[in-house]
């Protein structure tokens, strides 16, 4: 149980194109999802906290209107990567708690974006 | 405040071997500690979790020490093989569906 995919695993796109990366929960809803990024060697940094229904809550700078997320539904959060440049090149992953009044995050498995 | 932090940032051991990795905190609000298992180009996986009210949590070949008064915590991994190579990470949240703070990660390698 407890399993989250993400969709595309990995997607290479060109400057100034827009990427859409899916995460589903699988065998479970989950009222809140949360997206990060990871640079190669380095830790996990938060970007956004999404909930069904409402809008995303963003950390301290990450913008916005550039990464628009949308939690649509109890098992899928989508993360748009919008005017794509080289920079935006990284390793996106989600991650899913577990079901209410639970602390668990469930992860799933990244999506590696290239921006040519 | 917000910071966790962990050591040592690389670390080699012998297969049988007992690993080693240690995480500090600030926050006295954190109330749960999840360790995190990553392997090159894959998501983090839920290792074992602990919370305060109990000092050791033993699942299979590892276990995590708390020790709230000095605000730290570790993990141990007993008999270590060589797939257990990867990284791991500590993390620590506040409450129910918080946010995870993450430790810098510790990248294991584990030599037969």
């Amino acid at each position: 149980g407890a399993v989250v995919s993400q969709h595309p695993s990995r997607v290479i796109c060109k400057s100034g194109t827009s990427v859409k990366i899916e995460c589903r929960s699988l065998d479970f809803q989950a009222t809140t999802m949360f997206w990060y990024r990871q640079f190669p060697k380095q830790s996990l940094m938060l970007m956004a906290t999404s909930n069904e229904g409402s809008k995303a809550t963003y950390e301290q700078g990450v913008e916005k209107d550039k990464f628009l997320i949308n939690h649509a539904s109890l098992t899928l959060s989508t993360l748009t990567v919008t005017s794509a440049h080289p920079e935006d090149s990284s390793f996106y992953i989600c991650s899913a708690l577990g079901g209410l009044g639970t602390d668990t995050q469930y992860f799933g498995p990244g999506t590696r974006l290239t921006v040519l | 405040q917000q910071q966790v932090k962990q050591s040592p940032q690389s670390l080699i051991v012998q297969k049988g071997g007992i690993s080693i990795i240690n995480c500090a905190y600030e926050n006295t609000a954190f109330d749960y500690f999840p360790w995190y298992q990553q392997f090159p180009g894959k998501g983090p996986a839920l290792l074992i979790a602990i919370r305060p009210d109990v000092s050791e949590k033993k699942e299979g070949r590892f276990t995590i020490s708390f020790n709230k008064s000095a605000k730290q915590f570790s993990l141990h991994i007993m008999d270590s093989q060589p797939g257990d190579s990867a990284t791991y990470f500590c993390a620590a949240s506040t409450g129910t569906a918080s946010k995870l703070t993450f430790g810098t990660g510790t990248r294991l390698q584990v030599t037969l």
